[in-house]
Parts: structure tokens; C-alpha cells; sequence
């Protein structure tokens, strides 16, 4: 069974102060590796998908980096509106007996303080 | 850039009813799922659908849920008679490639 582990719980930064958040898996098989933000009350907005270790992928104070075990959201000089919850996620691979399903952790809530 | 659209957006039943829950999924993809979120927990997977049939279920999708493709466009999710459980957000997504949600239906089971 895929699991995702996601640390930590919670973060609290100042405006300005780049920090990291992890993402840990155990998969079977992995076709790819998702990030999210989720605002309270909203679906899952997509950030990025990493398909292969030693995969970096940059949007705004974004980068997300993939190794065999796991994921790295690093966040740059982060603004009040980048808090949110971040959820990390596995995607089984497509063919079988899946098609496509993701396994997601719990994900790490970031307050951004001005 | 294409949305996933899900309505209603709160739904509130009483306990014993059935409530059906309607996604607009992104025209081109083909794969189709449903997940939930209860207060506070992870996201899960319920079922996936794909050419006109469910190709993967959790261990929670049981017998009083069901999907359909009614008309080519919506994708619709049926529980038969509601538990206080049943109380979650549930999302809509399309994918495989870039797997976008939908904002949630939250339903609430009184």
C-alpha cells in the first residue's frame, strides 16, 4: 500500500524567511508526484507533478525537487498570501489494476506572518 | 484554463436519504474520480472511472455508492442512504495529465 508522509504538521514563517517542507513515500510504483495548495473550504489547486528523481520544477517562490524517497517544496522569501496547506501526493501508475489513483498525506499547514 | 466544476457546493440532508452529487469533469480527459475529505483528515480516494466504467474503488466506495456518465459530460456520484460518516467534502477530479479538482461539494448529514 502507497503511503505518503508529510512534514512539518505545521509551519509558521515570517514574511521572508524561505523554509522547506518535506514529503516522504513508500510506493509500489510511481508515475508521479504531486503538489497541491488547498485554501480552507476549497478542492486541491494543482502546483506541480515530478515524475522522476533529480526532477526540480520553479513557480514564483516555488521550487519543488524529487529524489527516490522524497519530494522537497521549497519556499523563497514567502508572502502572507502563501499560506495554505500544502498537500503532497503519489500517483499509481496508469495500466492493471490502477488507473491512476493518488495517495495523499496529511499535509503541512504554512502561516505566513507579515 | 479549464475548471472542474462541481455542484452544489453545500448540500445538507438528513440521515437514511440519497443524495447525488454532480461534476462537470474538463471535456478532453478521461479518467474520472471521486474523492473526500472529512474535517481534518487526508484526502482520499474513492473511485476512479474511465471509458464509461469504474476501473478502481476504495475500500470505503461500498454498496450504498455508485458513479455515473449520465450524458457524456457530467459525472455524478449517488449515495443511496446517508450516514452521519458520510459528512465530508467531496471532489471531483479529471486527469490523468496535470489532475485537476473541483472546489468540493460539502455535504453535511443531519
Amino acid at each position: 500500500e502507497d503511503q505518503v508522509t508529510q512534514s512539518p504538521e505545521a509551519l509558521r514563517l515570517q514574511e521572508g524567511e524561505s523554509s522547506s517542507l518535506n514529503c516522504s513515500y513508500t510506493v509500489s510504483g510511481l508515475r508521479g508526484l504531486f503538489w497541491y495548495r488547498q485554501d480552507p473550504g476549497k478542492g486541491p489547486e494543482f502546483l506541480f507533478t515530478l515524475y522522476s528523481a533529480g526532477e526540480e520544477k520553479e513557480k514564483e517562490r516555488l521550487k519543488a525537487t524529487l529524489t527516490k524517497k522524497e519530494s522537497f517544496l521549497h519556499i523563497t522569501a514567502p508572502k502572507p498570501e502563501d499560506s495554505a496547506t500544502y498537500l503532497c501526493a503519489v500517483q499509481a501508475p496508469l495500466g492493471g489494476t490502477s488507473y491512476g489513483k493518488l495517495t495523499f498525506g496529511q499535509g503541512t499547514i504554512l502561516t505566513v506572518h507579515p | 484554463e479549464p475548471e472542474v466544476t462541481q455542484t452544489p457546493s453545500h448540500q445538507v440532508t438528513q440521515m437514511g436519504q440519497e443524495v447525488i452529487l454532480r461534476c462537470v469533469p474538463i471535456s478532453n480527459h478521461l479518467y474520472f474520480y471521486w474523492y473526500r475529505q472529512i474535517l481534518g483528515q487526508k484526502v482520499e480516494f474513492l473511485v476512479s472511472f474511465y471509458n464509461n466504467e469504474i476501473s478502481e474503488k476504495s475500500e470505503i466506495f461500498d454498496d450504498q455508492f455508485s458513479v455515473e456518465r449520465p450524458d457524456g459530460s457530467n459525472f455524478t456520484l449517488k449515495i443511496r442512504s446517508t450516514k452521519l460518516e458520510d459528512s465530508a467534502m467531496y471532489f471531483c477530479a479529471s486527469g490523468p495529465w496535470g489532475y485537476t479538482f473541483g472546489s468540493g461539494t460539502r455535504l453535511t448529514v443531519v
